[in-house]
């Protein structure tokens, strides 16, 4: 069974750094892109990039490039979303799923709740 | 890159019948695109994905026989019969715009339905 499980809450004051992780289980974790996905309160998904973690190769979001860092660990089957300096305005829930690039994700998981605030 | 469009909301009554539209801009009519459902509370599901010749590949897991796709012109449609209570949530769509390092992929505003 192909399983993404994220890290838990958190809940962070402007100006801190923060990694979340998830790690793949149930399939070939080095054979898809792993992508990340951001929900702000009330509002609809925005895809932040993909990290093959085969070879680390990486895509970003123009929207998302340098705001946040993408990596993985292939040794635990594990993809990190990260933040240097974390702002109010990135208080979201975040996914990350299974991506099949050119395709979209096909399995998500539970999602990460950051809420920054002073 | 592409912009997809979608009704912020729908609603259909229980056992009836919807269907969902997820409308390409002009010129990218030969996009593929993924559909999703979030049930309230929860994250994303895969539901399907759809080319201008129907669904490709296996829809996700779990996804019932009464969803079904279709693709004509810029529309990317998700039909739901027989509509249940557990149908209710967010539906997305989205697709993938080009290649390499110029890769992005780009959701829709998504589609409240409601079962009445």
């Amino acid at each position: 069974e192909v399983q993404l499980v994220q890290s838990g809450a958190e809940v962070k004051k402007p100006g801190e750094s923060l990694k979340i992780s998830c790690k793949g289980s149930g399939y070939s974790f080095t054979s898809y892109w792993i992508g990340w996905v951001r929900q702000m309160p009330g509002k609809g998904l925005e895809w932040m990039g993909l990290i093959y973690p085969g070879d680390s190769d990486t895509r970003y979001s123009p929207s998302f490039r340098g705001q946040v860092t993408i990596s993985a660990d292939k040794s635990i089957s594990t993809a990190y979303l990260q933040w240097s300096s974390l702002k109010a305005s990135d208080t979201a829930m975040y996914y990350c799923a299974r991506w099949r690039a050119p395709a979209g994700g096909d399995f998500w998981g539970q999602g990460t709740l950051v809420t920054v605030s002073s | 890159q592409p912009v997809l469009t979608q009704p912020p909301s729908a609603s259909a009554s229980l056992g009836a019948s919807v269907t969902l539209t997820c409308t390409l801009s002009s010129g990218y009519s030969s996009c593929n695109v993924d559909w999703y459902q979030q049930r309230p509370g929860k994250g994303p599901r895969f539901v399907m994905r759809v080319g201008t010749g129907g669904i490709l590949g296996s829809k996700g897991d779990g996804i019932p026989d009464r969803f079904s796709v279709l693709g004509s012109g810029l529309n990317r449609s998700l039909t739901i019969k027989n509509i249940q209570e557990e149908d209710e949530g967010d539906y997305h769509c989205g697709t993938d715009h080009g290649t390499g390092s110029s890769f992005v992929w780009v959701f829709g505003g998504g589609t409240k339905l409601t079962v009445l």
